[in-house]
């Protein structure tokens, strides 16, 4: 089976600017949830979708979200770039909402110039 | 605040010493997972506990839970056990979110 793949890998982009990215969780898994890694702060939850709903958000501005496809893959999307947005997104996908055994993706490195 | 405190931040040891690392935490948890991640980013995960122990290959794992401490144990370590070894905690009633540790970096010499 193939596992989480996330694309893109690396992007660069400017203040301001909005990015999506995007997951693909591994075939059957329904339930996806996103994570940001910076330096400073580690790893913090950003938001957790199943079924195309969104099921527990963690504490971001609204300029974090995102949405799940009936097909279980998922985007976020950031909006109005800020200098500390540049971090490493990750994403993870498990069978199902209940289930605590994540399978995490190889991540895409944002920097905001 | 609830709290995940990991230590040591960083570890040197040399190949085949027995590597200990070490997790606590503030509050209730109803799991406990150990994280592997390897330099660019990618992160495994090892092991989740609710109680007592779990064993894969050189990997350890304990969680006292009245004492609220978890440890990472890594027999016979390797050069290519070198990675950053998070834990993260779900909270009692916090549904699905985990909290992360800071992380220890590992490094093991040939």
């Amino acid at each position: 089976k193939a596992g989480v793949t996330q694309t893109p890998r690396y992007l660069i982009k400017t203040r301001g600017q909005q990015v999506t990215l995007s997951c693909s969780p591994i075939s059957g898994h329904r339930s996806v949830s996103w994570y940001q890694q910076t330096p400073g702060q580690g790893l913090q939850f950003l938001f957790e979708y199943f079924s195309e709903t969104q099921r527990n958000k963690g504490n971001f501005p609204g300029r974090f979200s995102g949405r799940q496809f009936s097909n279980s893959r998922s985007e976020m999307n950031v909006s109005t770039l800020e200098l500390g947005d540049s971090a490493l997104y990750l994403c993870a996908s498990s069978l199902e909402q209940g289930q605590d055994t994540q399978y995490f993706g190889p991540g895409t490195r944002l920097t905001v110039l | 605040k609830n709290e995940v405190e990991q230590s040591p931040q960083n570890l040197t040891a040399q190949e085949g010493e027995f590597i200990t690392i070490n997790c606590s935490y503030s509050v209730g948890i109803s799991a406990l997972h150990w994280l592997q991640q390897h330099p660019g980013g990618g992160i495994v995960s090892l092991f989740m506990l609710s109680s007592g122990k779990k064993k894969h290959g050189r990997l350890i794992a304990t969680i006292n839970i009245q004492e609220k401490h978890s440890s990472l144990h890594i027999t016979a370590s390797h050069p290519r056990d070198s990675a950053v070894y998070i834990c993260a905690v779900r909270w009692v009633g916090s549904a699905r979110q985990l909290t992360f540790g800071s992380g220890t970096q590992l490094t093991v010499l040939p």
